[in-house]
């Protein structure tokens, strides 16, 4: 099945602590993004990726950082420095058109971090 | 400052009628426009789009009406029904920056039985 891949699916981490969550895609896809969920927030773009080892900081990148070394994955790590981690995470995949491209993204399931 | 904006929070329709969820937008360089549904705990899945060369688009019960002049859409669902109940999210891409999607708040349905 293709698909995105996110885990952990449930996340408590302690204050100062860093965690990674993971995504994972088969779809052969060039893009791929991460979105922060909060109550009545709407999706915000955390960053994103349109090729391998290159990565643009989103609307809200402070206290997150990427990498994107193989197509197919684009961890996040959630650092100590975000002051209000607590949210639903949600990696996105696209294949990238540039201007030919409609914006359809492939979403996975996402990821609920909590912060004790 | 928000440059697609879902104004109403929350709809509450009767199974068989219609809904229909607004979404204005700021920003003239939007040249697609895409609703996403979304379930509690689960990601988003795409529902339908329209560019804005367009005025409409219909896919069965589901159409999507563009007003570029008053920089709004709606996304309007005939009839209803109960497994429709989930957040609705418009969108927006803007080509010059890097075709990133900007997404409202969204909109909670309720389609009641």
């Amino acid at each position: 099945d293709g698909g995105i891949t996110q885990s952990p699916k449930y996340l408590f981490r302690k204050e100062g602590q860093n965690v990674t969550l993971s995504c994972e895609q088969n779809l052969n896809h060039d893009a791929m993004y991460w979105y922060r969920q909060d109550p009545g927030q709407g999706l915000r773009l955390i960053y994103y990726s349109q090729i391998v080892n290159d990565f643009q900081k989103g609307d809200i990148a402070e206290g997150y950082s990427v990498s994107r070394e193989k197509k197919e994955s684009f961890p996040l790590t959630v650092t100590s420095a975000q002051k209000n981690p607590t949210a639903f995470y949600l990696c996105a995949s696209s294949i990238f058109r540039g201007r030919a491209d409609t914006g359809e993204l492939f979403f996975g399931e996402g990821s609920r971090l909590t912060v004790l | 400052d928000q440059q697609v904006k879902q104004n109403s929070p929350s709809l509450s329709v009767q199974e068989g009628r219609i809904s229909i969820l607004n979404c204005d937008y700021t920003n003239s360089m939007f040249d697609y426009f895409l609703w996403y549904k979304k379930y509690p705990a689960e990601g988003p899945t795409f529902l339908i789009s329209i560019s804005s060369i367009k005025d409409k688009n219909e896919d069965g019960r589901f159409t999507v009406f563009l007003n570029k002049s008053a920089k709004h859409l709606s996304l309007h669902i005939v009839p209803s029904q109960p497994g429709d109940s989930a957040v609705y999210f418009c969108a927006a891409r803007d080509t010059g920056a890097n075709s990133k999607l900007t997404f409202g708040k969204g909109i909670t349905l309720s389609v009641r039985p």
